[in-house]
């Protein structure tokens, strides 16, 4: 099936610090989109990208969709301790590749010391 | 608007057993979908709905079947569970915009232990 690499896997830093991190594939999507996970919750949506090139802004947190259009990256400054969680990437094949099946990344952990 | 909630919250079957798992949506949403979460695996689409009466297979649908009679419900069937299906599992559902999602909303889950 479609893969998503998203990286890294977990990071641990102190509040206040910036956060980034990436997915890549193979494949080219049409859309992506950034997702949080709180424990015992479902993801909650943070981003949508809609063009490549497209760069977006939700208070803190900033991500772009690549120009190849296999690539996006979610940015998260000043972190706070709200911020923990689990970061989802997921993308959105194009109509000939079942545009109606999302794929998701493995997921970064975020942790966060006070 | 209650979104997408989902029934039950946990639950332990042993191996041979048959469940279903409820999902509802209240938003009239035509896309309807099942994932489940397994650890460093993110989440793996198990099968989606586009409209009732309409379903297909995800990425990992062996073992589960599911049906879509209304818009609003998508109920996901274990015929006979196995200690592989042991994982949490995601309801969502979202508007389509032609072959566009717009956003995905999900249920808070359900921690599936097969034993």
């Amino acid at each position: 099936g479609q893969q998503l690499n998203q990286s890294p896997q977990s990071m641990f830093i102190q509040e206040g610090e910036d956060v980034s991190m990436n997915c890549t594939s193979s494949s080219i999507f049409n859309t992506w989109l950034w997702y949080k996970q709180e424990p015992g919750e479902g993801p909650v949506l943070l981003i949508a990208l809609y063009k490549a090139g497209e760069l977006t802004s939700n208070g803190r947190l900033t991500a772009q969709f690549g120009i190849t259009r296999k690539d996006s990256f979610l940015n998260i400054s000043a972190s706070i301790p709200s911020d923990v969680g689990i970061y989802f990437c997921a993308g959105q094949l194009r109509p000939s590749q079942g545009a109606q099946k999302l794929v998701f990344g493995q997921g970064t952990r975020l942790t966060i010391n006070p | 608007n209650a979104g997408v909630t989902q029934t039950p919250k946990f639950q332990v079957l042993k191996t041979g057993q048959s469940m279903t798992l409820q999902c509802a949506q209240d938003m009239n949403h035509e896309y309807m979908s099942w994932y489940r979460q397994d650890p460093g695996m993110g989440l793996r689409l198990i099968h989606y709905s586009v409209g009732a009466g309409i379903t297909d297979q995800g990425e990992v649908p062996n073992g589960y079947n599911v049906s879509r009679s209304t818009t609003e419900d998508f109920p996901l069937r274990l015929l006979s569970a196995a200690p592989s299906q042991t994982s949490v599992y995601f309801c969502a559902s979202s508007n389509l915009a032609g072959w566009r999602q717009e956003t995905q909303y999900f249920g808070p889950g359900t921690r599936l232990l097969v034993l």
